[in-house]
């Protein structure tokens, strides 16, 4: 079993300002790092694949960090829109291709 | 390019009934997951398909599951007899290589009473 955790479990956010979280995972057998955004009811949306220990990705005001040798990953929203309220998940893959999921950390942006 | 579909989007179901979900993959997508989230926990790896092959099926949770991905195409997951514990989200992904992102499709939510 591949302990995920993310942290924290939820925050709320005040439109305009920037938060970020955290991604914790096991440092050993890393093949790749996930990270998703989920609203309820929707498809999970692919936003970032990190393979590489010191990467840095980018997607608009999306933006994630990776450490493979102490086993974290940082993502960052700069300047929140209520749009970025979601769930955001991050998962483990080791060379078997099989994700494991954090719990995720939920987002409210408040207006 | 259409993403992964599901079928159906919600199920209930009894106790003891049958219920078989239906995912169609991105199309070229050789690469098939199944996951599962139950209440308020985490996205859980049930199997893998490489094409019509099963590449890894230890996530799942017991023999009442039966997958099956005929021609390497779509895949269903069949669960015989339905149990209260098996209420849940039930997500497929596809994936072109083995590398690649895997995309998920909106997933089946699963209500057995």
């Amino acid at each position: 079993i591949l302990n995920v955790e993310q942290s924290p479990q939820s925050l709320h956010v005040q439109e305009g300002d920037s938060t970020n979280f955290t991604c914790s995972f096991p440092s050993s057998n890393f093949y790749a790092l996930h990270w998703y955004r989920w609203e309820t009811a929707k498809s999970p949306e692919a936003l970032f694949v990190m393979t590489l220990n010191g990467d840095e990705k980018k997607k608009g005001r999306i933006s994630a960090t990776l450490n493979t040798k102490e086993g974290y990953s940082y993502l960052y929203i700069k300047g929140s829109q209520p749009e970025d309220s979601a769930t955001y998940l991050c998962a483990f893959m080791t060379g078997d291709y099989k994700l494991s999921f954090g719990a995720g950390t939920t987002v409210t942006v408040r207006a | 390019e259409a993403g992964v579909t599901q079928f159906p989007s919600h199920s209930v179901i009894e106790k003891g009934q049958t219920v078989t979900l239906r995912c169609d993959p991105i199309s070229g997508h050789d690469n098939l997951y199944w996951y599962r989230r139950v209440m308020g926990k985490e996205i859980k790896f049930l199997l893998h398909f490489v094409k019509e092959s099963k590449q890894d099926e230890s996530g799942m949770p017991n023999n009442r599951f039966l997958a099956e991905r005929t021609g390497g195409t779509y895949s269903t997951l069949k669960v015989q007899p339905a149990e209260l514990e098996d209420s849940g989200v039930y997500f497929c992904a596809s994936q072109w290589y083995s590398t690649d992102t895997q995309y998920f499709g909106p997933g089946t939510r699963l209500t057995v009473l």
